[in-house]
């Protein structure tokens, strides 16, 4: 994998159901691995910064799990909510400044 | 605190039309980016400033897209020339750290830039 690419592009779910998405990056020259919550007509907001592999996030009911030596990521949210609605981006760096943005998962969270 | 702002939100031009984008990052933040987001694309890197360093401009699309950065603070993206490509979302994210890409980025609402 060359660039990040992240599945699915969209989902929908009902609410209380939980749900999990996938960032895969380039498993060489991994530095560190970013989550960014992107809710309409606010800024993305960052959820997680994960470093090591192995690595284990947790932010209320998201969760975030990394394996650099495959080159994926992992983000969870259980019991999703409406709240929850937005675009979920990754971004992979390999020790320098430029972070290489994934596409986006858009969830919608159905009431 | 505060924190980064962008304007205008957004902006409507005819083509052909120069504008300009304007940032004002978290202070104390060394560094800062620009990044456009065109429709059913990622973010896409147009140019990185670290304090008084040279800029990364390498992201930049074409000669008609120049920004700078004042007193290592406020920033402005300008567009000369607006084609009809250029309408995107334009993000400006500002962070602490040296440039080793740990550190998480505080986004700006953005500016919608629509080119007729």
């Amino acid at each position: 994998i060359l660039n990040v690419e992240q599945s699915p592009q969209s989902l929908h779910v009902q609410e209380g159901d939980s749900t999990n998405f996938t960032c895969s990056f380039p498993s060489s020259n991994f530095y560190a691995l970013h989550w960014y919550r992107w809710e309409t007509a606010k800024s993305p907001e960052a959820l997680f910064v994960m470093t090591l592999n192995g690595d284990e996030k947790k932010k209320g009911r998201i969760s975030a799990t990394l394996n650099t030596k495959e080159g994926y990521s992992y983000l969870y949210i259980k019991g999703s909510q409406p709240e929850d609605s937005a675009t979920y981006l990754c971004a992979h760096t390999s020790g320098t400044y430029k972070y290489i943005f994934g596409t986006g998962t858009r969830l919608k969270v159905l009431a | 605190g505060a924190g980064v702002s962008q304007s205008p939100s957004n902006k409507v031009t005819e083509k052909g039309k120069d504008v300009e984008l304007r940032c004002d990052p978290i202070s104390g933040h060394t560094a800062l980016y620009w990044y456009r987001q065109s429709l059913g694309q990622g973010l896409e890197f147009l140019i990185y400033f670290q304090g008084n360093s040279a800029p990364d401009k390498s992201g930049l699309p074409s000669d008609r897209f120049s920004a700078e950065r004042t007193g290592g603070s406020v920033s402005t993206l300008t567009i000369q020339r607006t084609q009809q490509e250029d309408s995107a979302v334009y993000l400006c994210a500002s962070s602490f750290g040296s440039g080793e890409g740990s550190y998480e980025q505080y986004f700006g609402p953005g500016t919608r830039l629509t080119v007729t």
